[in-house]
């Protein structure tokens, strides 16, 4: 059963526009959200997350939105950049708990 | 090195052999973690180790995975008898004990079995 939902494999968007990049999840247990970029060859790298007791944390050019009661979270890059071309997974966990729940990923591909 | 190492980087194996996968993780970080990517998937938890022991293994699919951690540092997965669908990327992550949300992950091991 997958509990955490990617629906679009692939996003392109010309640099310097907005990356919209979606995540719903099914468990009402979760309480921590995390996104994660991967470069080919490379395990997967942190790059911002929320707790549900917030609705948004923005980081630099990296912005996620929360809505608990849709159970739907997004992350936003503004402005995208070339080097923002990666695979962008959306992770949920619950509180003490260790175990990361991950989508199937999206890949983001930014156009010159 | 300063991150979470994996060997080897790519195996290939023929049906029915057996595979040893490796992970050295962060210095220090005393839980360890261990997921598993199929073709066009997110990476799905197989085993935790809180310092030498398995405190979660839950996730592993069949009693031909195991893993160990004899040290509290270095882990093996092994894979009896492998199969065809065990093919995919084993990726490593370890964190500071409690840590839970800031797993470090390895570049993992691309796994091919004939």
């Amino acid at each position: 059963d997958q509990q955490v939902k990617q629906n679009s494999p692939s996003l392109s968007v010309q640099e310097g526009r907005i990356s919209i990049l979606n995540c719903d999840y099914t468990n009402s247990m979760f309480d921590y959200f995390l996104w994660y970029k991967k470069y080919p060859a490379e395990g997967p790298t942190f790059l911002i997350s929320i707790s549900s007791i917030k609705d948004k944390n923005e980081d630099g050019r990296f912005t996620v939105f929360l809505n608990k009661s849709a159970k739907h979270l997004s992350l936003h890059i503004v402005p995208s950049q070339p080097g923002d071309s990666a695979v962008y997974f959306c992770a949920a966990t619950g509180s003490n708990d260790y175990k990361l729940s991950f989508g199937a990923g999206t890949t983001v591909t930014v156009r010159a | 090195g300063a991150g979470v190492s994996q060997t080897p980087s790519n195996k290939v194996t023929e049906k029915g052999k057996y595979v040893e996968l490796r992970c050295d993780p962060i210095s220090g970080h005393t839980a360890l973690y261990w997921y598993r990517q199929s073709l066009g998937q997110g990476p799905e938890f197989l085993i935790y180790f809180q310092g030498t022991g398995a405190a979660d293994d839950s996730g592993l699919p069949n009693d031909r995975f195991f893993a160990v951690r004899p040290e509290g540092s270095v882990s093996t997965l092994k894979i009896q008898r492998t199969e065809r669908g065990d093919s995919a990327v084993y990726l490593c992550a370890s964190s500071l004990e409690g840590r839970y949300n800031e797993q470090f992950f390895g570049p993992g091991t691309r796994l091919t079995v004939l």
